[in-house]
């Protein structure tokens, strides 16, 4: 069975800039997630998806950061303009039915802020 | 909101050694999850154990919920065990969900 894939797996931009985050579930799971996390910390929920509908995006700091999952499936997420305090490693986890069953993570992607 | 502490922070075992890994909640809660992220930042789900004991090779964990804390057990430690152990809970049914996570447990297993 194939797991979280992400990408991409590094990213260094500069501060203003944008980026964006791809996240591919494992098949048939309905949920998926977004954390970020900082180094020496743990992972901090951003936005939990229900098949495309958002549950919680509590955590989302709206004016720069945006995500959408089309069809279900595949998401996307995205960070504009950038700031420094946003690198972090950006994790992608999905799980097979509602809110928080047994979590399963991708590789993340590094994001680096100059 | 709920509180989770893990204890200790920090832990440096030569290989084969075994260890006790333990996570505290402040409340109840619906289900715990234990993951483990090895150097390379992966995070590997261990054991989904709201309550009992379950095991999993040279891992098991025990959760007892009417205490509120569960343990996680490495036994004859191998330098692949050595990451950061992340505690998750489940607050109860009328919040939001959300994972809430405590700050890990550092590993370190020499050779």
């Amino acid at each position: 069975e194939a797991g979280v894939a992400q990408s991409p797996r590094y990213k260094i931009i500069e501060k203003r800039q944008s980026v964006a985050f791809w996240c591919n579930p494992i098949s048939g799971h309905a949920t998926l997630y977004w954390y970020q996390q900082i180094l020496g910390q743990g992972p901090k929920l951003l936005i939990q998806f229900q098949n495309n509908g958002v549950v919680d995006d509590s955590q989302l700091p709206k004016d720069r950061f945006s995500a959408e999952r089309l069809k279900g499936v595949d998401s996307t997420l995205k960070i504009q303009p950038a700031k420094l305090e946003d690198s972090a490693v950006y994790l992608c986890a999905s799980s097979q039915r509602t809110t928080n069953e047994k979590l399963f993570f991708g590789s993340g992607t590094q994001l680096s802020v100059l | 909101g709920i509180q989770v502490e893990q204890s200790p922070p920090d832990l440096i075992l030569q290989e084969g050694a075994n260890s006790t890994l333990r996570c505290n909640f402040s409340d109840s809660v619906n289900n715990l999850q234990w993951f483990h992220q090895n150097p390379w930042g992966q995070l590997i789900n261990l054991f989904y154990i709201p309550s009992g004991t379950k095991q999993n090779g040279r891992l098991s964990a025990t959760t007892v919920a009417t205490e509120r804390y569960s343990l996680l057990y490495i036994s004859s430690s191998q330098t692949t065990d050595s990451g950061v152990y992340f505690c998750a809970v489940e607050p109860p049914a009328y919040s939001n969900y959300q994972l809430i996570w405590g700050a890990g447990t550092k590993l370190i297993i020499k050779p």
